[in-house]
């Protein structure tokens, strides 16, 4: 099945500056690509996905980009604020939409540092 | 317009007894799935469904059964329950035509 490794674990900016964190999935097959924002005790809530057709997406402050070759995507946030400390979770899934569900990578904890 | 609402959202069990978690959806989507959460594992499909009157098997589908007997309900059973399944628990939905899935508030499950 579809593995996904998700870095870094734990990642401290600067309010201001830009953060960036960088998932692996293993399926060739995969071609959805979400990222979920999740808040302490919250639920996962959508921040920005991608499909296997797209090589980059962008929404205001946040943007994602795709390498099929290398199956690597990755999540940039620019201008970091206060609000954006959270734990982020990349998936993958084969199916677009995650019709089989979706294989979540470990989740990276974001901390904005005043 | 509630989405995804689950229920209970905390419950405590003791080893061997059973309970269900119910998962309803008012956006009319066929596709649902449940999920848990477990510290530094990031989130695990359980089981999911793709239409009124059939279930899949997800990643760790052992020790859950689960039904979906209406087109709005995800009923997730745990038989014995477990201490291994202490988590969080995640329903979430989606329609067929590849939009995001939708995540519920989540149950939490101690069992002790």
């Amino acid at each position: 099945g579809e593995n996904v490794e998700q870095h870094p674990s734990t990642l401290s900016v600067q309010e201001g500056d830009s953060a960036v964190i960088k998932c692996t999935y293993s399926d060739s097959a995969s071609n959805y690509f979400p990222w979920y924002k999740q808040e302490l005790g919250k639920r996962p809530q959508l921040i920005i996905d991608i499909r296997s057709n797209v090589g980059e997406k962008k929404d205001q402050r946040i943007a994602v980009t795709l390498n099929k070759t290398a199956k690597h995507f990755s999540l940039h946030i620019t201008e970091t604020q206060p609000e954006d400390s959270a734990v982020y979770f990349c998936a993958a899934s084969v199916g677009g939409g995650g019709a089989d569900g979706l294989t979540f990578g470990k989740g990276t904890h974001l901390i904005i540092q005043p | 317009n509630a989405g995804v609402t689950q229920t209970p959202k905390f419950r405590v069990l003791k080893t061997g007894q059973s309970m269900t978690l119910l998962c309803a959806q008012d956006m009319n989507h066929e596709y649902m799935y449940w999920y848990r959460q477990d510290p530094g594992m990031g989130l695990r499909l359980i089981h999911y469904s793709v239409g009124e009157g059939t279930t899949a098997k997800g990643e760790v589908p052992d020790g859950y059964n689960v039904s979906r007997l209406k087109k709005q309900n995800f009923l997730l059973g745990l038989e014995s329950a477990a201490p291994s399944q202490t988590s969080v628990y995640f329903c979430a939905s989606r329609p067929v035509d590849g939009s995001a899935q939708h995540f519920g508030d989540g149950t939490r499950l101690s069992i002790l």
